[in-house]
């Protein structure tokens, strides 16, 4: 079945620091691939995606780059900001092999990150 | 356009008792789905609603039913709370263009069972 899963947290960082949070997946059929945030008290909103191959999606300073090769799909960020601190969720949502989106997201376990000014 | 709205945004019930946690989304989105986010699990879909009139168990259905009433409204409903039900749930509606789905969430429903 499928399956995601992120590096552990928490992460702590201070303002204008390098960001990397791991993501890899395993998948059936043709996975686009998702990076969610939370921010404290509210709903999930969607950062960035990517829908095949070495497509890289980004939004808000923030970049990730699908890599079939290593099955990977991690977030990154150049200079992060008090305001990032959040919760990241990687997700995929398989289309199948009929090329037919079954439209269930597969969440891994979510990263917190916390900066610090 | 509000997105997807749910209610109530916090509820504490004894165990046993019933409620029914609504959703709504003004998108014309034709798929709509029902999570919930436990600490160090991300998030898992409990149903889930492909179009109007059609309903799906997810990865945890056990203890919930599901009304597509109409394409707008998807709710949820525990007929007999547990305490392993407090979560935190989260309603979502997607459409697909071009075999591509992106998934819009509401802003949750903090539950309490005690």
């Amino acid at each position: 079945g499928n399956s995601v899963t992120q590096m552990e947290g928490p992460v702590t960082l201070s303002e204008e620091a390098f960001l990397t949070i791991n993501c890899t997946y395993t998948a059936t059929g043709y996975p686009s691939l998702f990076w969610y945030v939370q921010y404290p008290g509210e709903g999930l909103q969607l950062l960035l995606k990517a829908t095949k191959a070495d497509d890289k999606g980004s939004n808000k300073g923030f970049e990730a780059t699908y890599r079939k090769e290593t099955t990977s799909f991690h977030l990154e960020k150049g200079s992060v900001q008090v305001s990032d601190s959040a919760v990241y969720f990687c997700a995929l949502s398989d289309l199948g092999a009929g090329g037919t989106s079954y439209g269930k997201l597969t969440f891994g376990q979510g990263t917190i990150l916390t900066v610090h000014p | 356009n509000a997105g997807v709205t749910q209610t109530p945004k916090f509820q504490v019930l004894k165990t046993g008792q019933s409620m029914t946690l609504q959703c709504a989304q003004d998108m014309n989105h034709n798929s709509m789905y029902w999570y919930r986010q436990d600490p160090g699990m991300g998030l898992r879909l409990i149903y889930y609603s492909a179009s109007e009139g059609t309903t799906d168990k997810g990865e945890v259905p056990n203890g919930y039913n599901v009304s597509r009433l109409n394409k707008r409204e998807f709710s949820l409903r525990l007929e007999s709370a547990a305490p392993s039900q407090t979560s935190v749930y989260f309603c979502a509606s997607s459409i697909t263009r071009d075999l591509q789905e992106t998934q819009y969430f509401g802003p949750g429903t903090r539950l309490l069972v005690l």
